[in-house]
């Protein structure tokens, strides 16, 4: 099992421009979630699915938009990029039932926007 | 206030001294609090979980909860410089739909020097 993989690794971006991170899991998982870090101030959800075609806002969803088409993919898209959506993005999927809901989560895509 | 405090450090140590992390929290419905080891540049994963009250051992690490103080504990024995990372604590309240957003402290970076 890859587990939960993200793309890309690292990116820039200019003020104004869109992006999509990619996120896709093969443990079939039903929940799926978008996080940011930054340094000092823990993760922040931004967004969450608990299943293909069902999502909801997490914290801090302003400037980003998610879809879930299949169990698999939970891309998040950024529109309109601006400096304070620089950070690192990490994208973790979760079971349904079991103990504390275990988190597995990717490695992560650092984005700077200039 | 946070719902969870977590000193960010860093916390420095000799190879073989005890690390000792702790977390506060102000949520008393809190039910699973768990720990999570983030190694520089990876995703985060979890390193164990406890239920409720109590003392949980695995290997070298203990995590202890005292649900009076709302105060929960980690504690490293015979640190070694893998132990070097970011140790971020969280907890997360289940409701009746198996729902729960799980609550991130800051993260403490550990440094274990040879």
């Amino acid at each position: 099992n890859a587990g939960v993989t993200q793309t890309p690794k690292f990116r820039i971006l200019k003020i104004g421009q869109s992006m999509t991170l990619q996120c896709t899991q093969d443990m079939n998982h039903n929940y799926m979630y978008w996080y940011r870090q930054d340094p000092g101030m823990g993760l922040k959800l931004i967004y969450y699915s608990v299943g293909a075609g069902i999502t909801d806002k997490g914290e801090v969803p302003n400037g980003y938009n998610v879809s879930r088409s299949t169990t698999e993919d939970f891309p998040l898209r950024l529109e309109l990029a601006a400096p304070s959506q620089t950070s690192v993005y990490f994208c973790a999927s979760s079971y349904r039932s079991g103990g504390p809901r275990t988190q597995y989560f990717g490695p992560g895509t650092r984005l700077l926007v200039l | 206030q946070k719902e969870v405090e977590q000193d960010p450090g860093p916390l420095s140590v000799p190879e073989g001294a005890i690390v000792s992390l702790n977390c506060t929290y102000s949520n008393s419905a809190f039910q699973y609090f768990m720990w999570y080891r983030q190694y520089s540049r990876k995703g985060p994963e979890l390193l164990m979980y406890t239920y409720s009250s109590g003392n949980k051992e695995d290997g070298r690490f203990t995590a202890q909860v005292d649900k009076s103080s709302k105060y929960i504990s980690l504690f490293i024995r015979d640190s070694q410089p893998s132990d070097s990372a970011t140790y971020l604590c969280a907890m997360i309240t289940l409701t009746t739909d198996s729902w729960g957003k799980l609550q991130f402290g800051a993260g403490t970076q550990v440094v274990v020097t040879p």
